[in-house]
């Protein structure tokens, strides 16, 4: 099983340069979320998509954009990034069909910005 | 969400059971427990949740206390491979709105399995 599979799983940006991390999940869940996680700190909700066609900002996303190009794809762009964005980004997904499942993460993208 | 209590770091001998404490004393009604670990490098990862009664499933055991304002999560038999961030984290089952889905993971157990 694959479960949730984030690419790049490492990158290296220039200020002002633009990405996209891509994230796909392979359990058909209906919710997507993606996070970051800085040093010494927790992980917090950029952006969210409930169920397909659907996405609503987190607590942090200034900066960000993201796509849900289907059930499974779930994409997370940088237009002009700036050094504040360097992170570890993780993406998750969840089953809607009980009330109570929890997400599931994959293994992150370490992003530099210099 | 609920705000959860944890230590700092624990150790544990391999082999040994690892009891980790977590106190969620304004827990509501309607809110689960759910435990996360997050081993170094990697992304979190589920391990269990309960509302109200013990759980128990091929990682670990859950035990809630009665009145739910803490639980601890039980790995029987800590190996090496244990050795990771736990996090304890309440919240209600499908929080509509911006906080829809969303887990709020605090600083967590260090906990350290020693040969």
């Amino acid at each position: 099983n694959a479960g949730v599979t984030q690419t790049p799983k490492f990158q290296v940006l220039k200020t002002g340069q633009s990405m996209t991390l891509q994230c796909a999940q392979d359990m058909n869940h209906n919710s997507m979320y993606w996070y970051r996680q800085d040093p010494g700190m927790g992980l917090r909700l950029i952006y969210y998509s409930a169920s397909e066609g659907t996405t609503d900002k987190g607590e942090v996303p200034n900066g960000y954009n993201v796509s849900r190009l289907n059930k499974r794809e779930f994409s997370l762009r940088l237009e002009s990034a700036a050094p504040s964005q360097t992170s570890v980004y993780f993406c998750a997904s969840r089953d809607r069909g009980r009330w109570d499942q929890p997400q599931h993460f994959g293994d992150g993208t370490r992003l530099s910005i210099l | 969400d609920a705000k959860t209590t944890q230590p700092p770091s624990m150790d544990c001998a391999e082999g040994r059971a690892a009891n980790l404490p977590c106190n969620h004393s304004t827990i509501s009604g309607n809110e689960y427990v759910y435990w996360y670990r997050q081993i170094h490098s990697q992304g979190p990862q589920y391990i269990i949740h309960g509302l109200k009664n013990n759980e128990t499933n091929e990682m670990a055991s859950l035990i809630i206390t009665e009145d739910r304002k803490s639980s601890t999560l039980i790995l029987p038999h800590a190996t090496l491979r244990d050795t990771a961030v736990y996090y304890c984290i309440v919240r209600p089952p499908n929080a509509g709105g911006t906080s829809y889905g969303k887990l709020t993971f605090g600083q967590g157990t260090i906990l350290t399995v020693h040969p």
